[in-house]
């Protein structure tokens, strides 16, 4: 079956170091991967996309790698702040013309000052 | 409007009613999503609208569930005779075109089912 992982368990790091979170994938070939960070209460908000054909993308603090061979995704976010605290998702989607995005099931980011 | 807007924000049911939630997309927003979110997990694919058209409704998990989006601006997401399972928060998402990639979510309806 087709799945997305990603930590389970809440990330905890201190402001100022970067905070790195892992999204794996089986079974797909997508064409291009999302991150979203949610709040509590709120829905997702877009981040960052990256498409199959690219490595690596940066916004600001924010960076995404995409391996296609390990099908894996990095997120990283660089100078960490107790304001980045939320959970954040990756998210898949299998062609361009597919409707639906398929989302794992979130990291819980903790920066603690 | 500004954004998408979900209403109620919290909806409280006795199990075996019937709920109606509603999602105002953003103006002019093409595609539409619904997503249901159960405590700790994503978001997980309910059902798709392009315009009043519905597309794909291979999440809808029971003919309980029915969804309708009549001018293609508001929806509505119905369940009909609630059970406990059915507890979580409801998501609508709006994009502006079938192949517009980022999707605009709402904070979501939740639900809880006694």
């Amino acid at each position: 079956s087709q799945k997305i992982e990603q930590n389970s368990e809440a990330l905890n790091i201190q402001e100022g170091k970067t905070a790195t979170l892992t999204c794996n994938y089986t079974n797909y070939s997508p064409a291009y991967l999302q991150w979203y960070r949610q709040d509590p209460g709120r829905g997702p908000v877009f981040l960052l996309l990256i498409r199959e054909n690219e490595k690596e993308k940066r916004k600001e603090r924010l960076k995404v790698t995409f391996d296609t061979t390990l099908k894996q995704s990095l997120f990283h976010i660089t100078a960490s702040q107790p304001a980045d605290s939320a959970t954040y998702l990756c998210a898949l989607k299998r062609s361009y013309n597919t409707d639906k995005l398929i989302f794992g099931t979130g990291t819980r980011l903790q920066v603690f000052p | 409007g500004a954004g998408v807007s979900q209403s109620p924000r919290y909806k409280v049911a006795k199990r075996g009613q019937d709920v109606a939630l509603r999602c105002d997309p953003i103006s002019g927003h093409v595609s539409l999503f619904w997503y249901q979110q159960a405590l700790g997990q994503g978001p997980e694919f309910l059902t798709y609208f392009q315009n009043e058209a519905q597309l794909d409704k291979s999440g809808l998990p029971s003919d309980r569930f029915f969804a309708e989006r009549p001018e293609g601006s508001v929806s509505t997401l119905k369940i009909q005779r609630t059970q406990q399972e059915d507890s979580a928060v409801y998501l609508c998402a709006s994009a502006r075109g079938p192949f517009e990639e980022k999707l605009f979510f709402g904070s979501g309806t939740q639900l809880s089912v006694l």
